[in-house]
């Protein structure tokens, strides 16, 4: 299977802890974007890598997450001191320069209890 | 403002029918992109079309098309001959400003389509 997949598929979690989702995009695809989705709403804006730099991020992306993208391949987001409210599905998605598509992966389903 | 809205939050259409899943968009950017994905259960979106706002004829795939109304600031997606795998969430997004640049979509809130046998 060659589209982007992400790890893990769900995640439960205790509020204050520290989880790591990971992405890895489409191999030629030098784009990736992190999104959050909740309930009943479309996917949110949150970090956006060219290659390896972090080139936008939005402010719903607080202090306590944070992405990295290291030599431009997978990608890692972390939320640190989970809180309620990040309870929500992560999505990742890649894409090439000058090309408007984008390849979504499955996602990554938070629950913080 | 809303940048993308969706007014229908739940569709029902018969198998092989067509159906329109209304968007409207708001920006004052001359140059933007507007994209339709689905998204079925299993969670994952799929890109359906797009469409440039200086493209002059309207975008076609399969059977899939977009209704583009620059006047009116609507972009509808047609699908034609609807099937069982219709069935799921579809969102209507935006990209402001040059192609260019990031590609940051906007997405309005989802139309959740049923196909009935």
């Amino acid at each position: 299977d060659t589209g982007v997949s992400q790890d893990p598929r769900h995640k439960i979690t205790k509020r204050g802890q520290n989880v790591t989702f990971r992405c890895d995009p489409i191999s030629e695809h030098n784009r990736l974007y992190w999104y959050r989705q909740t309930l009943g709403q479309g996917p949110e804006f949150l970090t956006y890598f060219q290659n390896e730099a972090q080139l936008e991020k939005s402010r719903l992306l607080s202090d306590r997450f944070s992405a990295e993208r290291p030599k431009g391949s997978f990608s890692t987001l972390e939320i640190q001191r989970t809180e309620q409210g990040d309870s929500a599905m992560y999505l990742c998605a890649s894409g090439l320069d000058r090309v408007e598509e984008q390849y979504f992966g499955p996602g990554t389903r938070l629950t913080v209890t | 403002a809303q940048k993308i809205t969706q007014t229908q939050p739940g569709m029902f259409v018969q198998e092989k029918e067509a159906v329109t899943l209304d968007c409207t968009y708001d920006t004052s950017d001359p140059s933007y992109g507007l994209f339709w994905y689905k998204q079925p259960s299993s969670g994952e979106m799929i890109f359906l079309i797009y469409q440039g706002s200086y493209d002059q004829q309207n975008a076609t795939e399969g059977r899939y098309s977009l209704n583009f109304q620059k006047a009116r600031k609507s972009a509808n997606l047609v699908i034609s001959a609807s099937q069982l795998g219709d069935s799921a969430m579809y969102f209507c997004a935006m990209r402001e400003g040059y192609g260019g640049g990031s590609y940051i979509p906007t997405f309005g809130r989802g139309t959740s389509l049923i196909v009935h046998p």
